[in-house]
């Protein structure tokens, strides 16, 4: 079965400092993997995605994500944190259980980041 | 160029009543996804349409339906309400079918509260 794990339900992390999120993942294919970003009381805003090519991707907000094949990782991180970074942070991975039939997403349990000024 | 509309934001409801959710997608999006998200279970996939098709479907009860619409509008049904469907209701939509990327755009929810 195909899933993604975010280990961490909550991360604290200073304003100005660099920020990690963690996900790991578990697909039977080449994965198709994504990060979202929840405030409160809305929906859920895409920061950036992998699909192929390039083990680091670049999104919105100055955040970036690492694939790290052979750990089976897909790590958000951010150099330099700010205070309204804080939100729920969601990684995803679309299924492949439809070959490639539709769009539907297999998401983490969320991280809560918390930047303190 | 307009994002995910949801309509109502905000209804509360009684048990054993139904409810109707509202979703329009982005312009030139077919695909449309609901999902329920809730505390304890998450964000949990409840069906995705494509051209007016059910393609796929989420575990959860006969009770929970829904439809697309020619313009890809799309609604969710909730039938005999309970307690435990209380939840914030999230539709996304996504521009194609086979061989897409797959991001998915939300829109801002329907957030029911079941009494």
């Amino acid at each position: 079965a195909q899933s993604v794990a975010q280990p961490e339900d909550q991360v604290n992390v200073a304003e100005g400092n660099p920020l990690t999120v963690k996900c790991t993942y578990s697909v039977s294919g080449n994965p198709y993997l994504f990060w979202y970003v929840q405030y409160p009381n809305r929906g859920l805003q895409f920061l950036l995605k992998y699909i192929t090519g390039d083990n680091l991707v670049k999104g919105s907000y100055g955040f970036e994500a690492e694939f790290n094949k052979s750990q089976t990782s897909f790590h958000l991180k951010k150099p330099s944190a700010l205070v309204s970074d804080s939100a729920l942070y969601f990684c995803a991975v679309r299924d492949l259980n439809y070959g490639g039939a539709t769009n539907k997403l297999i998401f983490g349990t969320g991280t809560l980041l918390a930047v303190q000024p | 160029k307009a994002g995910v509309t949801q309509t109502p934001r905000y209804l509360i409801k009684t048990r054993g009543q139904q409810v109707t959710l509202s979703c329009s997608p982005i312009s030139g999006h077919r695909s449309v996804s609901w999902y329920q998200q809730t505390p304890g279970q998450g964000l949990q996939f409840l069906f995705e349409y494509f051209s007016e098709t059910q393609r796929n479907k989420g575990n959860f009860p006969g009770r929970f339906s829904g439809r697309q619409f020619s313009n890809s509008r799309s609604e969710m049904n909730v039938s005999t309400l309970e307690l435990g469907d209380s939840a914030l209701y999230l539709c996304a939509s996504s521009l194609a079918g086979t061989g897409s990327t797959g991001e998915l755009f939300f829109g801002e929810g329907s957030r029911l509260t079941v009494l």
